[in-house]
């Protein structure tokens, strides 16, 4: 099966930029998350998706990060304005439940490396 | 506050040998344990997980133990390859996964 597909790879920006990032997860899985790796750190989850509805974006920075996941298959991440702290490794995964007291595994991406100057 | 904790940066094994990469915890409700692969410049990769029923899971070469009553998973490696120098991710599924800093293994051959 085709893993989960993330573009770009990489990106370059100035603070104060926008910058948006895209997934598609494994076909068939309505669960879909994004992470944001910090150097040095482990994944942190940003945003999960069920479908096409949230469950779980307690974690995301609102003022200035968003995502949609509006047909419940793609999704996009964006930073808007970036500062020099967002520069990490945008991870997104997809599993084919939900994770909450699952044991379903997380599929990830490749990511996406920013890097803010 | 870090849940999931790997205090380990990294380990050194000669090829052949037993690789023990431990992780502690500190939520007693998480359900279930898992273990990622990450190789440079890509996503992690699932290896191997375990109920909190449980206190042993094998697949092959890889095996996990939980002691519940210490917070404490490990995964151990038998043999080690050059193949499994990677980077090692424990993670704790309660409401949300929850991971450790990541331990890198080196397998020197």
């Amino acid at each position: 099966e085709a893993g989960v597909a993330q573009s770009p790879r990489y990106k370059i920006i100035e603070k104060r930029q926008s910058v948006a990032f895209w997934c598609n997860p494994i076909s068939g899985h309505a669960t879909l998350y994004w992470y944001q790796q910090i150097l040095g750190q482990g994944p942190k989850l940003l945003i999960q998706f069920q479908n096409n509805g949230v469950v779980d974006d307690s974690q995301l920075p609102k003022d200035r990060f968003s995502a949609e996941r509006l047909k419940g298959v793609d999704s996009t991440l964006k930073i808007q304005p970036a500062k020099l702290e967002d520069s990490a490794v945008y991870l997104c995964a997809s599993s084919l439940e939900p994770t909450q007291g699952g044991n379903s595994p997380l599929h990830f991406g490749n990511g996406t490396r920013l890097t803010v100057t | 506050d870090q849940q999931v904790k790997q205090n380990s940066p990294s380990l050194s094994v000669q090829e052949g040998r037993i690789s023990i990469l431990n992780c502690d915890y500190t939520n007693s409700m998480f359900d279930y344990f898992l273990w990622y692969k990450k190789y440079p410049a890509e996503g992690p990769t699932f290896l191997i997980s375990i109920s909190s029923i449980k206190d042993k899971n094998e697949d092959g070469r890889f095996t996990v133990f939980l002691n519940k009553s210490a917070k404490h998973l490990s995964l151990h490696i038998v043999p080690s390859q050059p193949g499994d120098s990677a980077v090692y991710f424990c993670a704790a599924s309660g409401n949300q996964f929850y991971f450790g800093t990541g331990t890198s293994l080196t397998v020197i051959p």
